[in-house]
């Protein structure tokens, strides 16, 4: 079973760019999630979809920051423009959904790793 | 607000030995809590996840135990070895409506052989 698979793995771009992370979940997962870990710091939540749908997005820093998922599949995140605060790792990670317990294992990415200079 | 803090932030130990790596939580109203792994340049593997009803999950050489009143859990991990080095994170979910979860930066751990 492929996992959750995150592109570009590494991303180096200047301030006032725009950049885009793409994240493909664990094919029949519903929920998937954003997350994100800056310098030094612990990994904060960004947002949540279940399907298409955007459940929770309290977690995103900013108006610069735009989040898809399209007809429920891979997602994008999309930072226009980045500021050089918005450096770090970027996760995107899966999960089945509600129910038994071993469906809310949420299983993560490889994260992209975002430099903005 | 919930904080989740892991101490020590580092901690190495020779092979062949058990440890514990703590977790402590501010708020014990939780759903769930999970144990990850992190290996340098990759993601994060779920290791255990234990429920807000239960008090541990075991998976082999872990075990995780949860006391939700006191806002604490350990990971145990029995008879050390070289590939158990990664950073350890643990992460509390509020309550079964919110997905959220709130993660604690972690305890490197370096097995020596």
């Amino acid at each position: 079973e492929a996992g959750v698979t995150q592109f570009p793995s590494h991303s180096v771009i200047e301030k006032g760019q725009t950049v885009t992370l793409r994240c493909d979940p664990i094919s029949g997962h519903d929920n998937l999630y954003w997350y994100r870990r800056v310098m030094g710091k612990e990994i904060k939540f960004l947002l949540h979809f279940v399907k298409e749908s955007k459940q929770d997005e309290s977690g995103m820093p900013n108006n610069r920051f735009l989040a898809e998922r399209t007809g429920g599949t891979y997602s994008t995140l999309k930072v226009q423009p980045a500021e050089l605060e918005d450096s770090g790792v970027y996760f995107c990670a899966s999960s089945q959904g509600p129910g038994r317990a071993t469906n809310e294992k949420l299983f993560f990415g490889s994260g992209t790793q975002l430099s903005v200079l | 607000k919930q904080e989740v803090t892991q101490i020590p932030a580092a901690l190495s130990v020779p092979e062949g030995e058990n440890l514990v790596l703590n977790c402590s939580f501010t708020d014990s109203a939780i759903y769930n809590l999970q144990w990850f792994r992190q290996d340098p340049g990759k993601g994060l593997t779920s290791l255990l996840l234990i429920q807000s009803s239960q008090r541990e999950q075991t998976s082999g050489r872990l075990n995780a135990s949860l006391d939700k009143s006191s806002g604490r859990s350990t990971l145990y991990i029995a008879a050390s070895q070289p590939g158990d080095s990664a950073t350890y994170l643990c992460a509390v979910r509020p309550n079964f409506g919110n997905e959220k979860l709130t993660f604690g930066t972690g305890t490197r751990l370096t097995i020596i052989p």
